[in-house]
């Protein structure tokens, strides 16, 4: 399976400001998504991050506020734009389409995110 | 809109005692049913992929089976080791994964 690494690994941002999350991956791949996880829950799925095109958003998350962009098949940035301490959470890069299979998605080990 | 149902929500078992976690699911067009792992502070870890009703996979100690409506994680004689947060999704045909809210499992020796 693809290596995923993410960085920052953890980072606490003051309220009003925008962090950006890279995503990197060891070989090429087909899809790359971005998921959120808050505190105690499951992941909810931000966007689908296309290669050269604009991000497919999910109900609920809009393009101003997590603006996504994929330059290659193998990086990805997220940016938490604006933030709030609602944005608490862990951001999960996957990627599919790689070494491991054609539809099996892999997973970043993360970033925890704290906003005060 | 998809929707998976996992319970139950957290499970602890003494060493050895074998026991099944439960996924239900409703999604149009199932692609493929997936189980992860995840450990606390860490991304869920990939174990198995299931495609159609009456696909069984192994891995260790644990065993996945599928159904129309349902599938479940048998954790055969369970070690420590496997205290871990487990999920499960679905994919559909856009090939996006619609997560279930996890069962916790804790093993103590």
């Amino acid at each position: 399976s693809a290596v995923i690494s993410q960085k920052p690994s953890r980072d606490i941002c003051q309220r009003g400001t925008s962090l950006t999350i890279q995503c990197q991956v060891d070989s090429q791949v087909t899809m790359m998504f971005w998921y959120r996880q808050q505190p105690g829950q499951s992941l909810t799925l931000i966007a689908t991050a296309n290669q050269g095109s604009e991000a497919t958003y999910e109900s609920g998350f809009v393009i101003d506020k997590f603006p996504i962009s994929r330059p290659n098949l193998t990086f990805s940035t997220l940016t938490v734009s604006n933030m709030s301490p609602e944005d608490s959470s862990i951001y999960l890069c996957s990627v599919m389409g790689g070494g491991g299979g054609t539809d099996t998605q892999y997973f970043g080990p993360g970033t925890r995110l704290t906003v005060l | 809109e998809d929707q998976v149902t996992q319970s139950p929500e957290a499970l602890r078992l003494q060493e050895g005692e074998s026991s099944s976690l439960n996924c239900s699911y409703t999604v149009s067009g199932l692609r493929g049913l997936f189980w992860y792992r995840q450990d606390p502070g860490k991304g869920p870890e990939f174990l198995f992929t299931l495609y159609s009703a009456g696909e069984e996979k192994e891995k260790e100690r644990l065993k996945a089976t599928l159904t129309k409506k349902e599938s479940f994680l048998h954790i055969t004689a369970p070690k420590p080791e496997d205290s871990a947060t487990y999920l499960c999704a679905v994919q559909a045909g856009d090939y996006k994964l619609s997560f279930g809210a996890g069962t916790t499992v804790t093993v103590r020796a």
